[in-house]
């Protein structure tokens, strides 16, 4: 079945850090994955998304990866500060291209 | 003021009670859905609406019903709560997704109402 995963459910870093958020998916015929970041008491907001047709896609501050041989997409955020403290999702598509299949989420923690 | 918005944000029930979740957005767009979210579980898609007399089942649609009264409006109804619908439910809204064109599938998200049911 459809699903999309994540290896980790925490992860913490130090202020000024790079950080990296990975992410499993399952569906071999997704087109498109979108990043989101969820801020406590929010929620969930856009950051980055990228088509099956790309191998990265870059933001400011972040950046994507998508590696389709081995169904994984990673979100890559360079010297993280204390406010990209979140939770990270990432999601696919369905396969009717109707709706988006959230991961489980990993919980970023930034400290200084 | 904001784009989505949900009412109640907080709401505590009992087993066996009706319950409407109300969205309303501003942004103008003809797709709206309703989420659960769950600790560990991330976000589950309960239903989606593409227009007013549009309506699908998401992942976990038993025991939920809506109704897209307007563009600018659904609703999410539990007709009888039972307390593992305990959550916090998001609504959220998008345009038309077409990578084709470049359209991305943003999905906005109101600030999320969390339901306790006793």
């Amino acid at each position: 079945g459809e699903s999309v995963g994540l290896h980790l459910p925490t992860l913490s870093v130090q202020e000024g850090d790079n950080s990296i958020i990975n992410c499993a998916y399952s569906n071999s015929a997704s087109d498109y994955f979108i990043w989101y970041k969820q801020e406590s008491g929010k929620g969930p907001q856009f950051i980055i998304d990228i088509r099956s047709n790309m191998d990265k896609r870059q933001g400011q501050r972040v950046t994507v990866l998508l590696n389709k041989t081995v169904k994984h997409l990673s979100l890559q955020i360079a010297a993280t500060q204390p406010g990209d403290s979140a939770v990270y999702f990432c999601a696919e598509t369905n396969q009717a291209g109707t709706a988006l299949i959230f991961g489980k989420g990993t919980t970023l923690s930034v400290s200084s | 003021d904001a784009d989505v918005t949900q009412t109640p944000r907080n709401r505590i029930t009992k087993t066996g009670k009706r319950i409407m979740l109300e969205c309303s957005q501003t942004k103008g767009h003809d797709r709206m859905y309703w989420y659960r979210q769950d600790p560990g579980l991330g976000l589950r898609l309960i239903y989606y609406s593409f227009d007013v007399k549009d309506i699908n089942k998401g992942e976990i649609s038993d025991g939920y019903s809506v109704s897209r009264q307007a563009q600018a409006k659904f609703s999410l109804s539990l007709e009888s709560a039972i307390p593992n619908q305990t959550a916090l439910y998001f609504c959220a809204t998008s345009d038309f997704f077409s990578p084709q064109s470049g359209r991305t599938y943003e999905q906005y998200f109101g600030p999320g109402t969390r339901l306790t049911v006793t």
